[in-house]
């Protein structure tokens, strides 16, 4: 079993839409959460970071960790063609540098 | 405004050749990462860095190793490249302290 699952996709959804975008993890000692966007030929930039459960909003973005059930979700409100991209979600624990993927989930937002 | 660049874009080298993939950040951060990315298989860390000379294998070190003699740069080598280690590899940084990692554009290699 992979320590983290994330659904590829891909998903396409009409411009002003919202998404949910999901990844679920294995291993209860991760206590660091984060979502990067992808664009095309492009390296990951950091979206959203978290720490344990709980929710955290930034403009169209919300992330959430349910550590209970070892899932978390980012969900983008009035998503724009401009969100057109590969979400990935990461972890780690509390400890090491090593950071955990899912494999990315591919958005496209129609105008 | 943080930089991390890689010395390539895209590379096409032969199966047997000594590749070199060079990363350099400019922001003094102690932590270097170096990952490749496939379809379906996402981000997978070869090796990182926490300092100048000290390395830590990833999870997929077979057939790499790499080099950090200054702290600014991480070099991946592939000592014989094979034509499974066609991929995209990410170089990423960390200031000491936080966890954001800041990416690199990428290097697509295509070995023949």
């Amino acid at each position: 079993q992979k320590e983290v699952e994330q659904d590829p996709g891909p998903l396409s959804v009409p411009e002003g839409a919202i998404v949910s975008l999901n990844c679920t993890y294995s291993n209860s000692a991760f206590q660091y959460f984060m979502w990067y966007r992808q664009y095309s030929r492009k390296g990951p930039e950091l979206l959203m970071y978290t720490y344990s459960s709980g929710n955290k909003e930034d403009g169209r973005f919300t992330a959430q960790v349910d550590k209970s059930s070892k899932y978390i979700s980012l969900f983008i409100r009035d998503s724009q063609p401009s969100d057109s991209a590969t979400y990935l979600c990461a972890m780690k624990g509390n400890t090491g540098n090593q950071f955990y993927f899912g494999t990315g989930t591919s958005l496209t937002v129609i105008p | 405004d943080v930089k991390v660049t890689q010395s390539s874009r895209y590379l096409v080298k032969r199966t047997g050749e000594k590749v070199f993939l060079e990363c350099v950040q400019d922001m003094d951060h102690e932590n270097m990462f170096w990952y490749r990315q496939d379809p379906g298989l996402g981000l997978r860390l070869i090796y990182f860095s926490y300092d100048v000379k000290m390395k830590e294998k990833g999870d997929i070190p077979e057939g790499y190793s790499v080099s950090r003699e200054k702290k600014e740069r991480f070099s991946l080598i592939l000592e014989s490249a094979s034509t499974n280690q066609t991929s995209m590899y990410l170089c990423a940084s960390i200031p000491g302290g936080t966890d954001t990692q800041y990416f690199g554009p990428g290097t697509r290699l295509t070995v023949l």
